[in-house]
Order: structure tokens, then sequence, then C-alpha cells
């Protein structure tokens, strides 16, 4: 079955800095990657995604880019405000009828002032 | 006008209990999930049904069972609590096959 890794656990940068976080994913038929973001007490919310037939997507200060061949994906926050410190979660689909969504374990973000 | 509510948002209650929770969405989705949040804050799908029906089943002890009366609820009943059973457990619902996941507030359940 599929497996994500995600790095770093734990990111902490000064305000107006980027960020970056990495996902590596296993099963080469997966085909759509989102991002959760998850505040302190707060459920996940979907926050950017991409699917397989694109390479890149922006949003405002958030991007992801995808490496079909690598099999990893990014998540990239420019110009951190501190209202970006949270926990963030990477995903991927295992690409099966089900289209069970994977998660990577996470990284807390802290954007200090 | 919650898209996914769940209840009840805390369960306090004694190892060997039995307790329920509740989820309902009001999104018109299809497919209804439950995730398990452990401490370290790691998301494990545990449940999904697609239009009542269970599609995603994992390695989940036999003293969890869901419930999807219609495409719209879906309850999560544990027996035997443990103290492992300690998470939050975040009901979420979606179209199949378009991807994006909304997710519930979340049960905090603590088992003493």
């Amino acid at each position: 079955g599929e497996n994500v890794e995600q790095h770093p656990s734990t990111l902490s940068v000064q305000e107006g800095d980027s960020a970056v976080i990495k996902c590596t994913y296993s099963d080469s038929a997966s085909n759509y990657f989102p991002w959760y973001k998850q505040e302190l007490g707060k459920r996940p919310q979907l926050i950017i995604d991409i699917r397989s037939n694109v390479g890149e997507k922006k949003d405002q200060r958030i991007a992801v880019t995808l490496n079909k061949t690598a099999k990893h994906f990014s998540l990239h926050i420019t110009e951190t405000q501190p209202e970006d410190s949270a926990v963030y979660f990477c995903a991927a689909s295992d690409g099966g009828a089900t289209n069970k969504l994977i998660f990577g374990t996470g990284t807390l973000l802290a954007v200090q002032p | 006008d919650t898209a996914v509510s769940q209840t009840p948002k805390y369960l306090v209650t004694q190892m060997g209990n039995d307790k329920s929770i509740k989820c309902e969405q009001n999104l018109g989705h299809d497919t209804m999930y439950w995730y398990k949040q452990d401490s370290k804050k790691f998301l494990k799908i545990m449940f999904s049904y697609n239009n009542k029906e269970l599609i995603i089943n994992e390695t989940v002890p036999n003293r969890f069972s869901p419930k999807s009366p219609d495409k719209a609820h879906l309850n999560l009943h544990i027996n035997s609590l443990e103290l492992g059973d300690s998470a939050v457990y975040f009901c979420a619902s979606s179209q199949l096959h378009t991807g994006e996941l909304f997710f519930g507030e979340g049960s905090r359940l603590t088992v003493l």
C-alpha cells in the first residue's frame, strides 16, 4: 500500500521568510496530492492540492510542486506570517477505486514574529 | 449550518466501557470516513463508506464498529475501551474521486 514520508517534522522560520515542506510517496499509481493545515485544536483543512497531470500549482503565497518521476512533492509558503503557524500534512491517494488518502506524519511550522 | 458535525466533542470514560460517536454531513457527499489522530498528531484512516457501503476497512480492532444508516450519517461504536483508544477521532466526507476531504471538528476520547 501507499506510504508517505514527510520532512521536516518541525520547522521554525522568521516572519517574512519562506518555508518548504517535502513529502515522498511510494505508490506510482497515486494521482492526487493535497496539503492540509491544522491549527491547534482545530480540524484539518485543505489549503492546496495538485493532480498528477500538473507539475506546479500556486495560490497566492502558497505553491505546490510535484515530481512524478522522483515521487516527491513539496509545499512552499512565501512571506510567512504568524497566522501560518500550524501543523501541515501532505497526503497522497492510493489511486485505487476507494481513492484512499494516506497522510504524512505532519510538520509543525512556527513563524516567529 | 456546519458542513460536517460530530457529537460529542469530548468523551471521558473508564476502561472497559462502550461509547459511540455520531457524525452527520449536509454537503451531499457520497463518501464518509473515520480518521484517528493520536497524541503524535498522526492521521490514520480507519473506515470509509460510499453510499452506505463499506469500502475501506483498515487494520482496526473489531471492537470498533462503524455504521452508516444513510449516506449523510456515519457513526462509530467502540466496545471495551482501552487506554490506547485515547485519541481525537475525526469524521470526514467527500465526493468519491473528487478528492477534497471536509473534516468535522473532532471528538476527543479520553480513556482512564
